[in-house]
């Protein structure tokens, strides 16, 4: 099966600091990837739509400057949270879609836990 | 837009019971339907889908059939476990779309 891993799962940093988490497509080529957030008991929202060797495509209301998101293949693209605030911290997850699918299935990363002191 | 409805709950039931959490769509065209499960702490992973009407997707005990004519995709269980316990996403999506999720409905599963 197509999988799709997330690193760091958690992580921990002091305010002002920067945060990079990867997600990376493990037996596939993806040309899309997706970053969502998470807050606690709540529905995923997506921040962004990461196209390999292009620009990503920020949702509304999400900071392009504070989600840097990078795509620079097709199998990983990375997230970074910079200048990190307490309000940042949140679950951060990752989907992919394979290059051949053609059922728009999208395969998850295990997330990543961000807290910010 | 494309938009999916599902029940928010939370859903509580004892362990056996039989379970349904509902899920209704709009969409434009023939997207396929997921239903996704999220268990404390981790990420989503894909519990079953259906990619055409009539379709019937089926895993560990879990069905749904993908309906048009009453645009739903209901997700049922005979009898559940107390390993069942987790939130479950009912999603649409395809080719060249952008993925729609439901609001998520939690199941918490007594013994």
């Amino acid at each position: 099966g197509a999988v799709v891993s997330q690193h760091p799962s958690w992580v921990i940093c002091k305010s002002g600091t920067s945060v990079k988490i990867e997600c990376r497509s493990l037996d596939f080529q993806a040309t899309t990837m997706f970053w969502y957030r998470q807050f606690p008991k709540q529905s995923l929202m997506l921040m962004a739509t990461s196209n390999e060797g292009s620009k990503a495509t920020y949702e509304q209301g999400v900071e392009k400057d504070k989600f840097l998101i990078n795509h620079a293949s097709l199998t990983l693209s990375t997230l970074t949270v910079t200048s990190a605030h307490p309000e940042d911290s949140s679950f951060y997850i990752c989907s992919a879609r394979r290059l051949a699918e053609n059922t728009g299935e999208l395969f998850f990363g295990e997330g990543s836990r961000l807290t910010v002191l | 837009g494309d938009s999916v409805t599902q029940m928010e709950g939370p859903v509580t039931l004892s362990e056996e019971a039989f379970l349904t959490i509902n899920c209704t769509y709009t969409a434009t065209g023939y997207p396929s339907l997921f239903w996704y499960v999220q268990y404390p702490g981790e990420g989503l992973q894909l519990l079953l889908k259906a990619t055409k009407a009539d379709d019937k997707g089926s895993n560990k005990g879990f069905e749904a059939t993908y309906r048009k004519e009453t645009t739903s995709f209901h997700l049922e269980k005979g009898s559940v476990q107390v390993s069942d316990s987790a939130v479950y996403f009912c999603a649409l999506g395809s080719r060249g779309q952008n993925f729609v999720f439901g609001p998520g409905t939690r199941l918490s599963v007594l013994p």
